[in-house]
């Protein structure tokens, strides 16, 4: 699976838009983008995925550059809840289908 | 059905003592996945079964550690003569099997402390 890059961390004052970034350049052709989030001592929640279309769900959405190369998940307006550590992990469909974490992104949002 | 469910939340043992930890996944999914997470890292895969069969185990999965999923249902996970690097949580997702694409529902992990 592709290896994908994300800042170590980021702010976001509440009720502004979060807006997270993944490079994933290695990402082929049949590979998925997806974005888990993890808050303190719980499971990682599923947020969102996508191929190579623009994505939005009731949690957020995800954006994928035309080449596929980079994708920035947004939380519309942030809440105090919404700090966590966010994942992006591509994935193809042949590979078992487990998913490898990095280490995320830290979001802390600010009062 | 109320999400996939983990028995113990928390458990400390000695060094050298065996440990069972019990994931219930949600009922109609067909896939079971375990991982390990340790402080400051993300969850790290172990295995997974669908069905009742277990298709494939990490390297991490040393001889240690076994799993079973009986009948295809509910999971457990063993670790024999524990070490204090085994101190972790232990994660249990599940997800249907529908082509693969289908992310995955988390349970809310055993914290595994060994002392």
């Amino acid at each position: 699976d592709a290896k994908t890059t994300q800042p170590t961390s980021m702010d976001c004052a509440e009720g502004r838009a979060a807006n997270l970034p993944c490079n994933h350049s290695t990402i082929s052709g049949n590979e998925y983008v997806y974005w888990y989030r993890q808050i303190h001592s719980q499971g990682p929640q599923y947020i969102i995925h996508g191929l190579k279309n623009n994505e939005t769900n009731e949690m957020a959405s995800l954006i994928i550059t035309e080449d596929r190369k980079s994708s920035t998940l947004i939380l519309p307006h942030a809440t105090l809840r919404d700090t966590a550590v966010y994942y992006c992990i591509v994935r193809g469909l042949n590979t078992g289908n487990q998913f490898y974490f990095g280490t995320g992104t830290s979001l802390t949002v600010i009062p | 059905d109320t999400g996939v469910s983990q028995n113990p939340r928390h458990k400390i043992t000695k060094r050298g003592q065996n440990v069972t930890f019990r994931c219930d996944p949600i009922s109609e999914h067909n896939r079971l996945y375990w991982y390990r997470q340790t402080l400051g890292q993300g969850p790290e895969f172990l295995t997974y079964f669908q069905n009742e069969a277990q298709l494939e185990k990490s390297r991490l999965l040393s001889d240690r550690f076994s799993a079973e999923r009986p009948k295809g249902s509910f999971s457990t996970l063993e670790i024999q003569r524990t070490e204090q690097g085994d101190s972790a949580m232990y994660l249990c997702a599940s997800s249907p099997y529908r082509g693969g694409v289908d992310g995955y529902t988390f349970g809310s992990g055993t914290r595994l402390t060994v002392v």
